[in-house]
């Protein structure tokens, strides 16, 4: 158990819909990241919050946004779902900034299907 | 564009045999790689790391060495272990062009047959 939570585990919607996930990093990190992995793709970027703020985008969406609360947890937001959405949403946190030598924790995943 | 690649889905392996799996990237400004082990239903697990300022780095029976002229990197097990089967990511990072975050492989699929 890495101590990184992500809700729900699964979830299945239909085209033109708006989710949102959520992660809980582990005690006391104050980064988050958030991946997707879709259908034999590696994990590809999509953002990552330090202490609230924005720190760094990757290959994320116009439709897709996220934000870091005041007690660190993170929600992704996925609006105008489309049948490629479909992958599963790594959150993984660390205790700093993030460098690159900066052990990142993952959680299980939420999978998300569109239909 | 993926910038790192593992170009072997899968790979299987007798209990006790060598397991080497294989990474390769195109970026040259990534200087620390990484592997990641994922069980199903599960995220991925950090396993091990290494800077470009080395070309080995061993840990227990987990070894990663590093091909810099060849952008390449690879990832032996020995003795490999039943509880060694899950799926393998390599990862990259660096300064520059990279923007200081993780890009992974698409992952090998590891089975250690008993």
């Amino acid at each position: 158990d890495s101590g990184v939570t992500q809700t729900p585990k699964h979830l299945i919607t239909a085209t033109g819909q708006r989710v949102t996930l959520r992660c809980s990093p582990r005690s006391g990190d104050l980064s988050v990241y958030w991946y997707q992995q879709s259908l034999d793709q590696g994990l590809q970027f999509l953002i990552h919050y330090y202490n609230g703020e924005e720190r760094a985008k990757g290959n994320i969406l116009e439709r897709f946004s996220a934000q870091q609360f005041p007690d660190l947890h993170s929600e992704l937001n996925l609006s105008s779902l489309e049948l490629g959405d479909s992958a599963l949403y790594f959150c993984a946190s660390s205790v700093a900034l993030g460098g690159k030598q900066e052990t990142q924790y993952f959680g299980p995943g939420t999978r998300l299907l569109v239909l | 564009d993926q910038q790192v690649k593992q170009n072997s889905p899968s790979l299987s392996v007798q209990e006790g045999r060598i397991s080497i799996l294989n990474c390769d990237y195109t970026n040259s400004m990534f200087d620390y790689f990484l592997w990641y082990k994922k069980y199903p239903a599960e995220g991925p697990t950090f396993l091990i790391s290494i800077s470009s300022i080395k070309d080995k780095n061993e840990d227990g029976r987990f070894t990663v060495f590093l091909n810099k002229s060849a952008k390449h990197l690879s990832l032996h097990i020995v003795p490999s272990q039943p509880g060694d089967s899950a799926v393998y990511f390599c990862a990259a990072s660096g300064g520059g062009n990279t923007g200081n975050q993780f890009y992974f492989g698409t992952g090998t699929s590891l089975t250690v047959i008993p």
